[in-house]
């Protein structure tokens, strides 16, 4: 099977403005995770989708959001962007979501913002 | 609220000694707990969970609910368990809490 897949790899934006991530999770996996990695505050849990639903969100504004379609695959968006948003983001999928399933991660996307 | 933390950011050990990685955990519920590891240049990847009660690559976890301990432990380090360990915590579906992480360092 085909891992997770994330686009675009890297990306360079200016405060303000906004920008869209994509991640194509495994076949057959109705669960999406996105995570934030930064060098100081780590792995942040930022929202989790299933079956086009959003079902966990993290303590982050409201300026992240996120949506998933009918074919699992997800997108996350920030808006109005901030220097603190230069991050490292994974998304990561899994088969039905349940709590004790393993997590497969992508390659992450990494956000510089000027 | 929920934590898991890893009291160590950096973790030198020789090889052939053993190496244990601390975690510990706040979570009032009953937890699901996972050791995920990232080799250089390579994506995080599941080591192992509580509820297998298995050994993958030579590790072991055992789950201490009196302590809120997950420590991972190894007998003899070999140079390529070099990585970067993180514990997890899952309390509700996929919702995910993340410890900051520890670099093992394994010294030939």
């Amino acid at each position: 099977k085909a891992g997770v897949t994330q686009t675009p790899r890297y990306l360079i934006k200016t405060r303000g403005q906004q920008v869209t991530l994509s991640c194509s999770p495994i076949s057959g996996h109705r669960s999406v995770s996105w995570y934030q990695q930064t060098p100081g505050q780590g792995l942040q849990f930022l929202f989790e989708y299933f079956s086009e639903t959003q079902r966990n969100k993290g303590n982050f504004p409201g300026r992240f959001s996120g949506r998933q379609f009918s074919n699992s695959r997800s997108e996350m968006n920030v808006s109005t962007l901030e220097l603190g948003d230069s991050a490292l983001y994974l998304c990561a999928s899994s088969t039905d979501g349940r709590g004790n399933n393993e997590q497969f991660f992508g390659p992450g996307t990494r956000l510089t913002v000027l | 609220a929920q934590r898991v933390t890893q009291p160590e950011k950096l973790l030198s050990v020789f090889k052939g000694a053993p190496v244990e990685l601390k975690c510990n955990y706040s979570y009032s519920g009953s937890p699901e707990l996972f050791w995920y590891v990232q080799y250089s240049r390579q994506r995080l990847q599941l080591l192992l969970r509580h509820i297998s009660r298995e050994s993958i690559k030579g590790f072991t976890a055992d789950l201490n609910k009196g302590e809120t301990s997950f420590h991972l432990k190894k007998p003899f380090a070999q140079e390529e368990d070099s990585a970067m360990y993180y514990c997890a915590l899952s309390t509700s579906y996929d919702k995910v809490i993340f410890g900051p992480g520890t670099s093992l360092s394994v010294i030939p």
